[in-house]
């Protein structure tokens, strides 16, 4: 079975700073996709970015970008020049053929964005 | 584009009565959607994964007749909670999967605060 581990649980930057949020995983699989997802205080949840295993590039929208080290199982969130709309939860998520496409979601981390 | 609905965004009920919340993908095909609940301050519990046109299939220990869903076209699906009770208070959110894109991306409803009285 798949987990998602997120091992920071609260993260606090100043506006404007830049903010690492870490993501690791365990699967068997090869062929596979990892998602980052943010949840404001509305709670809708909101696709940040979207990484695909095969593909070695490094996934970036904007302010965001992912650090994907297949090896290592690692999939991190950097979030550049952070503003306070971007305090939410955030949330890693993995998905892959199997299991009925379904979304392995890690605990989250919670970044609050100080003005 | 990707936009899903879910209605109604909140309902309080008396325990013992039934409440339906509606998934619509607006402007997509959904083939597949999710049911998930959440409670506070903790990540999303996958309820159920519904196919349109097949029966749902349950997660383990979630009980397939108190809470029905339906799956009746490609951009609705419906979750009943059966004769609901104060333990079925929670926040209840719908994904639907878009079939046209190959990256498994799910996209989110707004969610429904229930609470049972």
């Amino acid at each position: 079975a798949q987990t998602v581990t997120q091992s920071q649980p609260e993260m606090s930057v100043q506006e404007a700073e830049t903010v690492t949020l870490s993501c690791t995983y365990d699967t068997s699989e090869n062929n596979y996709y990892l998602f980052w997802y943010k949840q404001p205080p509305s709670r809708q949840m909101i696709l940040v970015i979207r990484q695909e295993a095969y593909k070695q590039q490094n996934a970036t929208e904007n302010r965001f970008s992912v650090n994907f080290q297949k090896a290592a199982k690692s999939f991190s969130l950097k979030i550049s020049d952070s503003q306070l709309g971007d305090t939410a939860m955030y949330f890693c998520a993995f998905t892959s053929n199997f299991g009925n496409e379904k979304l392995t979601f890690g605990t989250g981390t919670r970044l609050t964005i100080i003005p | 584009g990707a936009v899903v609905s879910q209605h109604p965004s909140r309902v309080i009920c008396k325990s013992g009565t039934s409440v339906k919340i509606e998934c619509r993908s607006l402007d997509f095909q959904a083939t597949t959607m999710f049911w998930y609940r959440q409670f506070p301050k903790q990540s999303l519990m996958l309820m159920a994964t519904s196919n349109e046109g097949s029966k749902a299939t349950y997660e383990q220990g979630v009980e397939k007749d108190k809470f029905l869903i339906n799956h009746a076209s490609l951009t609705l699906s419906t979750l009943t909670v059966t004769s609901a009770h104060p333990e079925d208070s929670s926040f209840y959110i719908c994904s639907a999967r878009d079939g046209s894109i190959p990256q498994f991306t799910q996209y989110f409803g707004p969610g429904t605060r229930l609470t049972v009285l």
